[in-house]
């Protein structure tokens, strides 16, 4: 167990809707990543906060947006649901800005009707 | 873009020795190589990470290739245990992070 929790792990909204996940990092860590899983697919990073300022962003639309507060937990908000949304978002923690292990949560099932 | 690519599956016999390979063709100097593996409804586990030199932990040794692109992720002896998918990730460190995983590679141990 890393450490790392995430919440809901199971959610099931419409097309349209938007959608907030939330990620509780590993204590002592300070940045934190958030990645798109689609079935059967490899981990795709959406983007990285480190002390509250986003720090790198992958191939996604403005309608994924995040936050990272002052105790490091952070949330991954999708407005405007697709159906394409649909996918396993994980989150990760670390202790450093680059270079360090990442630390996984179990990841939040979202299913887009 | 950054572009990772590892072969779908591969197998292996229980306690031999795997070696699962990995190109990264556009890495650059501080861009780092990370493994980890997955299970069916888990999150991604640790296995290693390194810059430069070849590394080892008690999971497994990672040997990255004197151009760096290209890097090899060895079992020493392989458990059913090890049986997930195994990712390398070309993590891009400087002003603005990326991460790219690879599709992945499909491990299956044989007893």
């Amino acid at each position: 167990e890393t450490g790392v929790t995430q919440s809901p792990t199971h959610l099931i909204k419409t097309r349209g809707q938007q959608v907030t996940l939330r990620c509780s990092s590993q204590s002592g860590h300070n940045t934190v990543s958030w990645y798109q899983q689609a079935l059967g697919q490899g981990p795709q990073f959406i983007f990285q906060y480190y002390r509250e300022e986003e720090n790198g962003r992958g191939n996604f639309p403005p309608r994924f947006s995040g936050l990272q507060f002052p105790n490091y937990s952070s949330e991954l908000n999708v407005n405007a649901l697709e159906l394409d949304d649909s996918a396993l978002y994980l989150c990760a923690s670390s202790f450093k800005l680059a270079g360090d292990q990442l630390f996984f949560g179990e990841g939040s099932r979202l299913t887009v009707l | 873009d950054a572009k990772t690519t590892q072969p779908n599956s591969m197998e292996s016999n229980e306690e031999e020795p795997v070696h699962l390979p990995c190109n990264h063709s556009t890495i650059s100097g501080t861009d780092y190589i990370h493994w980890y593996r997955q299970l069916p409804s888990q999150g991604p586990e640790y296995v290693i990470h390194g810059l430069t030199s070849n590394v080892n932990n008690r999971m497994a040794s990672l040997a990255i290739a004197e151009d760096r692109k290209s890097s090899t992720l060895i079992l020493h002896r392989a458990t059913l245990r090890d049986a997930a998918v195994y990712y390398c990730i070309h993590d891009r460190s400087g002003s603005a992070r990326q991460l790219t995983f690879g599709s992945g590679t499909q491990l299956t141990v044989l007893p």
